[in-house]
């Protein structure tokens, strides 16, 4: 069965350092990628998807990701964090029809 | 953003109660999901409907029940819950389920925090 690995479960920047997420699953084939975000108190938002085409995505508020497929990794990466980027991060891998999470990576971005 | 909204937001319920999640989508899709939050823990992914009908049940006890009478509305019914069933229960929706290649992103609703005393 398909699963997620997110091997970082808190991430501590300050301001303006550079971020990257890892995020790794499990099984290959056709699959759809996504990054969802999650602010405190907030609901899950998504921040950007892979279906097909650029392995390069860019999504909403300068964050991208790259599909590897030969590693089985979706990393998500911003070359500056802010401290408004303070949330929790989730990597989720569509497959048969359901997404299947990773367990999230808590971001604290100190100001 | 008004897109899934769920109620109650909070619900604190004691282990012989009954009690029922709503959540509604205005976004005209025509699935919808129930996923499990916990701490530390990954969303699992709970129940599907597409269409109004149940497509998936992850192996959920029976004590959730859920109840889909439209596109538009998703309930979880719960009865005789355990402590370890709390948790943040979050619905989503979607145009359609997801396929290969097919980019149908899911939205998700800010969530009921469940407690079972």
């Amino acid at each position: 069965a398909q699963s997620v690995s997110q091997h970082n479960h808190h991430v501590i920047l300050s301001e303006a350092a550079s971020l990257e997420l890892g995020c790794n699953y499990s099984y290959g084939g056709t699959v759809n990628l996504f990054w969802y975000v999650q602010y405190p108190g907030q609901h899950l938002q998504l921040l950007l998807k892979y279906f097909s085409g650029d392995p390069l995505v860019k999504g909403i508020k300068g964050f991208e990701a790259e599909f590897i497929k030969s590693k089985f990794s979706f990393n998500l990466r911003k070359p500056s964090v802010q401290w408004s980027d303070t949330a929790e991060y989730f990597c989720a891998v569509a497959q048969g029809g359901k997404l299947i999470f990773g367990q999230g990576t808590e971001l604290s971005v100190k100001p | 953003e008004t897109g899934v909204t769920q109620t109650p937001r909070h619900l604190v319920m004691g282990m012989t109660n009954k009690k029922s999640l709503k959540c509604e989508q205005h976004l005209g899709h025509n699935a919808m999901y129930w996923y499990k939050q916990s701490a530390k823990k990954p969303l699992e992914l709970m129940f599907v409907y597409n269409f109004k009908e149940q497509t998936e049940n992850n192996s959920v006890p029976s004590r959730f029940s859920p109840e889909c009478p439209n596109s538009s509305h998703l309930f979880l019914h719960l009865h005789t819950l355990q402590p370890e069933d709390s948790a943040l229960y979050l619905c989503a929706s979607s145009q359609e389920i997801m396929g290969p290649g097919v980019p149908y992103e899911q939205y998700f609703g800010p969530g009921t925090r469940l407690t079972v005393t």
